[in-house]
């Protein structure tokens, strides 16, 4: 049973080009995430946005910013997408304190 | 170094067995660590989770929390095929922080 959603599912784009992934929660959750999943499945964290409150990872490039319109959506746009962005990107969210993450399905991304 | 060390790294199992994941952590304030599983092309699903020092059953499910070695270590009793999947360890910082191990990917032959 899902409550995060991402939509597209899959994305195949060229160096260079720019691209938006969506998420929506419907569990009333007040943080999001994203988190980049690479090929040997090392899940790292990305962003947090918490009440318009967003933690940034340092070691995130410059060319991806997280794009929040209300509590429920989170979108990830990269631009000028390189090679090393080929990941699946996994979003989340939880309430406040030490509760459960819940994870969309994630996007795949395949930068040619 | 990293954050969060999981062993073994793959296992291969027959149905029934009991299995034994390991995940240590080098944060000492980790507030709770979480265990998750991840179906391939699904997001992780939270499985249990462990605050206090000592250990927690869920039905088939236990999980070993030792502070003073930073170490957690999650046991499927009766394994089936439907448990094959990578296990991920993940303490939690606090502030919805969390960190997660390389995983173990876990195969349960029928």
């Amino acid at each position: 049973e899902t409550a995060v959603f991402q939509t597209p599912n899959y994305h195949v784009t060229q160096v260079g080009n720019e691209v938006s992934f969506n998420c929506k929660q419907t569990l009333g959750h007040d943080t999001m995430y994203w988190y980049k999943q690479d090929s040997k499945k090392l899940l790292k964290i990305m962003f947090s946005y918490n009440n318009k409150q967003l933690i940034v990872n340092e070691t995130v490039p410059r060319r991806f910013s997280p794009q929040s319109s209300d509590k429920a959506h989170l979108n990830l746009r990269i631009k000028s997408v390189e090679p090393e962005d080929s990941a699946v990107y996994l979003c989340a969210s939880s309430s406040a304190g030490h509760t459960e993450v819940f994870f969309g399905k994630g996007t795949r991304l395949t930068v040619v | 170094q990293e954050k969060v060390q999981q062993s073994p790294e793959s296992l291969i199992v027959p149905e029934g067995a009991m299995v034994s994941l390991n995940c240590s952590f080098s944060d000492s304030a980790s507030q709770s660590i979480w265990w998750y599983q991840q179906h391939p092309g699904k997001g992780p699903k939270a499985l249990i989770s462990i605050f206090s020092n000592g250990n927690k059953k869920e039905g088939r499910l236990t999980v070993y929390l030792n502070r003073a070695s930073l170490h957690v270590s999650l046991h499927i009793k009766d394994s089936q095929p439907s448990d094959s999947a990578v296990y991920l360890c993940a303490p939690n910082t606090g502030y919805q922080n969390f960190y997660f191990g390389k995983g173990t990917s876990l195969t349960v032959i029928p």
